[in-house]
């Protein structure tokens, strides 16, 4: 199975920051089919990203999805308090489907 | 819009069999293309996709936990229903359904394999 590996494990940032999200797989991903999730604590993850660059239906355009291949990247331009989150990468290109461990992202 | 929501047991007991219900609203498990999956998360394994149902009954699972699950649909009730035998406390954490994916690209639908929307999540601790 495709193995998926996010970094920085937590990052540390303040409101208005940029954030850069990675996540890596050990084999290429094709056409593109990773998706990113933002999960609160207590919550259900949401989805924030579909093929790597898509933004789901009422996702702000402060997020962006980029990559391909092996490498993607979930970029926050501005990041607002509610931002502060963790945060999921999963492929769906082969099966099984797979997760990152994900990226805690808290505040400095 | 879409919902879901997961419910059934909160403590289940090793060895025991665990079944879990997703009660859907806002579409139909007949309509060609729609899926719903199963998610858990656990503190060992983070999120885990454990299968996918779909329209046509056709069913897909985890090869690790393959032997282990059965996942069934009520489409008249608008339920999906997950069964996982011989819990152990490995199993502990919470369980998701989620609908398949899907987007309208210029009038036509496109089905993923991203999940969206999600339930709330259902906790279950495998304990003695």
């Amino acid at each position: 199975e495709i193995v998926l590996t996010q970094s920085p494990g937590t990052l540390s940032l303040s409101p208005g920051d940029r954030a850069t999200l990675s996540c890596r797989a050990n084999e290429s991903v094709s056409r593109s089919q990773l998706a990113w999730y933002q999960q609160k604590p207590g919550q259900a993850p949401r989805l924030l990203i579909y093929g790597a660059s898509s933004r789901a239906t009422g996702i702000p355009d402060r997020f962006t999805g980029s990559g391909s291949a092996t490498d993607f990247t979930l970029t926050i331009s501005r990041l607002e308090p509610e931002d502060f989150a963790v945060y999921h990468c999963q492929q769906y290109d082969y099966s099984p489907m797979t997760f990152g461990q994900g990226t805690r992202l808290e505040i400095k | 819009q879409i919902t879901l929501k997961e419910s059934g047991p909160t403590l289940v007991k090793p060895t025991q069999t665990l079944t879990l219900t997703c009660t859907f609203s806002g579409f139909s498990l007949s309509t060609s293309g729609v899926g719903v999956n199963w998610i858990r998360q656990t503190p060992g394994k983070a999120l885990e996709w454990l299968g996918i149902i779909y329209w046509d009954d056709d069913k897909r699972y985890s090869p690790s936990l393959k032997n282990r699950l059965n996942i069934t649909k009520d489409t008249s009730k608008n339920q999906v229903v997950l069964t996982m035998t011989n819990m152990g406390p490995v199993d502990t954490g919470t369980y998701y359904c989620a609908h398949r994916g899907i987007v309208t690209v210029f009038g036509i639908v496109i089905q993923g394999g991203w999940f969206d929307p999600w339930g709330p999540g259902t906790l279950v601790t495998v304990s003695s």
